[in-house]
């Protein structure tokens, strides 16, 4: 089945060490999208991908970075300089075609806790 | 800058229609109003989206108002599960700009 894949699910670590999370998506979408999610929140954008080999940082971008070599995958470093890592983090991807064309599609989430 | 505001959260009875308000009071003309809604710790689901004329799915209708500044989302009939958070975005190109969002809880 066509969809979004995200790991790990819950994930921990100490604090000033680096982590990745990972995002692949099988529905051929040019757009990838990195969301974080506090509690009672809504969804705050990190960073997008419009397109491989290009992306584009969203609100806060700040100690996150995130590469996209091939179309399927679009993985999040947190790093150290992350003041506030704690959180749960959503990918999501869309197709790029006619505008209001192309819902979003979520992955399941990945939520990370720094100890 | 916020470009969606929702009430905090909204109760409905089970079997009764659940109406749920956004304002967008400064969207531009091209730009769609899309409804999702996340049930907890999952990642949040399409309901449906509109830009201009009302839409109906088999989830749920969508009514824009004629200057396009609000839109309701209407659940026809809720039931127990679509106890959840409901957000109303304004897409922007290939942007999705999220709010807070309503939570709906449903009442047996």
């Amino acid at each position: 089945d066509g969809g979004i894949t995200q790991s790990p699910k819950y994930l921990f670590r100490k604090e000033g060490q680096n982590v990745t999370l990972s995002c692949e998506q099988n529905l051929n979408h040019d757009a990838m999208y990195w969301y974080r999610q506090d509690p009672g929140q809504g969804l705050r954008l990190i960073y997008y991908s419009q397109i491989v080999n290009d992306f584009q940082k969203g609100d806060i971008a700040e100690g996150y970075s995130v590469s996209r070599e091939k179309k399927e995958s679009f993985p999040l470093t947190v790093t150290s300089a992350q003041k506030n890592p704690t959180a749960f983090y959503l990918c999501a991807s869309s197709g790029t075609g006619t505008p209001g064309t192309g819902e979003l599609f979520f992955g399941e989430g990945s939520r990370l806790t720094v100890l | 800058d916020a470009k969606t505001t929702q009430p905090p959260s909204m109760d409905c009875a089970e079997g009764r229609a659940a109406n749920l308000p956004c304002n967008h009071s400064t969207i531009s003309g091209n730009e769609y109003v899309y409804w999702y809604r996340q049930i907890h710790s999952q990642g949040p689901q399409y309901i449906i989206h509109g830009l201009k004329n009302n839409e109906t799915n088999e989830m749920a209708s969508l009514i824009i108002t004629e200057d396009r500044k609000s839109s309701t989302l209407i659940l026809p009939h809720a039931t127990l599960r679509d106890t959840a958070v409901y957000y109303c975005i304004v897409r922007v190109g290939n942007q999705f700009y999220f709010g807070t969002g309503t939570s709906l809880t449903v009442i047996p």
